[in-house]
């Protein structure tokens, strides 16, 4: 089985840009959750989607927005980018985001505002 | 508020030394906590999950323990190799209709392990 990936990799933008993650979930999953993860701030939860739908939301400003399709891929998007946003982005699935239910990530994507 | 503490944050042992990871939580009422490893750029890999009705969960050389009473779980590692050096992340799933697909990670412990 495939595991959790995520596209771009990598990305670099200028401030004032804006960015748009892939994640696409193991398959069968159908909770998709993403983490923003800083050397200063550890990892945080940002959103989780579940049947095309958000469930949960982190303490991140508007700017921060993501969505979910009916294939369960997940996208997120950053729009005016700040220096503090350059990190590495995580998505994870899991079948249906319960409390029994093992989480597992991808790859991430590394993003650097310049 | 769930806090989650890791310590050391960092940590060198010789190769094949048994020793154990740390993780600290806050508030008890918790549905599993979860131990990942992460190397070097990389996305986390679980390494074993515990529900809060477990005491403890092992999986090859990797042992963890759970004391839901106490706040407090550990990950023991048994014959430390080289290829075991990177950094473990504990992390909580916290009890409540509004915490779906949420997970409070601690800040993690970094492990060398020397040849």
């Amino acid at each position: 089985k495939a595991g959790v990936t995520q596209t771009p990799r990598y990305l670099i933008k200028t401030r004032g840009q804006q960015v748009t993650l892939s994640c696409s979930p193991i398959s069968g999953h159908r909770s998709v959750s993403w983490y923003q993860q800083t050397p200063g701030q550890g990892l945080q939860f940002l959103f989780e989607y579940f049947s095309e739908t958000q469930r949960n939301k982190g303490n991140f400003p508007g700017r921060f927005s993501g969505r979910q399709f009916s294939n369960s891929r997940s996208e997120m998007n950053v729009s005016t980018l700040e220096l503090g946003d350059s990190a590495l982005y995580l998505c994870a699935s899991s079948l249906r985001g319960g409390p029994t239910d093992t989480q597992y990530f991808g790859p991430g994507t590394r993003l650097t505002v310049l | 508020k769930q806090e989650v503490t890791q310590i050391p944050a960092a940590l060198s042992v010789p190769e094949g030394e048994n020793l154990v990871l740390n993780c600290s939580f806050t508030d008890s009422a918790i549905y599993n906590l979860q131990w990942f490893r992460q190397d070097p750029g990389k996305g986390l890999t679980s390494l074993l999950l515990i529900q809060s009705s477990q005491r403890e969960q092992t999986s090859g050389r990797l042992n963890a323990s759970l004391d839901k009473s106490s706040g407090r779980s550990t990950l023991y590692i048994a014959a430390s190799q080289p290829g075991d050096s990177a950094t473990y992340l504990c992390a909580v799933n916290r009890r409540g209709s509004s915490n779906t697909g949420k997970l409070i990670f601690g800040q993690g412990t970094t492990l060398q392990v020397k040849p």
